[in-house]
């Protein structure tokens, strides 16, 4: 299958700062990332959509000012947890699909710790 | 909407022994796709299988099988002869219709006790 990298896989970040998040498709162009998060024990949580060149679609009651999300290029997309705050530590993962495809990959994740 | 049910939030086996994960789904949709994760300690998700709406043949791959019955909107998954390297969280997932995005199902934590 196709290989999707995130990076990192795990980052620890001061309360207050801004902690930057990649997703990678490495040997594919991805139309589409999906942004999900999971609290512990815990289902994976769609947080937004996003499509090369085009604004990130949010998901209700995600805050589209603190989860800053850039799809500039068909292999890289990008989440920025913006002003962090101890409540947003929990497991970030990424999948990217291209379009017409049913199938869509996922990252490694990245746990974000924030203290 | 769409809606994915893992009733069993936690299952304990004993190695060796078959243990069947539960996933019932709600779309109204005709067509969608269905998926099985799993997720070890180490978090990312691990691909098992994908199954589209139209085939409802039960599919066996090494100790893994799984039984799709569109009557009862199941997708449920079966691990035979199970090991202690099973036990992680499996999750179920739908995409139906147009939707791109997956839903996911609470997840399943399996433990396999040696």
């Amino acid at each position: 299958g196709a290989v999707v990298s995130q990076h990192p896989s795990r980052v620890i970040c001061k309360s207050g700062t801004s902690v930057k998040i990649e997703c990678r498709s490495l040997d594919f162009q991805a139309t589409t990332m999906f942004w999900y998060r999971q609290f512990p024990k815990q289902s994976l949580m769609l947080m937004a959509t996003s499509n090369e060149g085009s604004k990130a679609t949010y998901e209700q009651g995600v805050e589209k000012d603190k989860f800053l999300i850039n799809h500039a290029s068909l292999t890289l997309s990008t989440l920025t947890v913006t002003s962090a705050h101890p409540e947003d530590s929990s497991f970030y993962i990424c999948s990217a699909k291209v379009q017409g495809d049913t199938e869509a990959f996922f990252g490694q994740g990245t746990r974000l710790t924030v203290v | 909407a769409q809606k994915v049910t893992q009733a069993q939030t936690e299952i304990s086996v004993v190695e060796k022994e078959d243990v069947t994960l539960d996933c019932v789904y709600e779309t109204r949709d005709t067509t969608y796709y269905l998926f099985w994760y799993k997720q070890p300690p180490s978090g990312e998700l691990v691909f098992l299988i994908r199954r589209n709406s139209f085939d409802e043949q039960n599919e066996i791959s090494g100790r893994y099988s799984w039984n799709f019955q569109k009557s009862t909107s199941s997708f449920n998954f079966t691990i035979t002869a199970s090991q202690v390297v099973d036990s992680a969280v499996y999750f179920c997932a739908l995409r139906s219709g147009s939707a791109r995005q997956l839903t996911f199902g609470s997840g399943t934590q399996l433990t396999v006790l040696p």
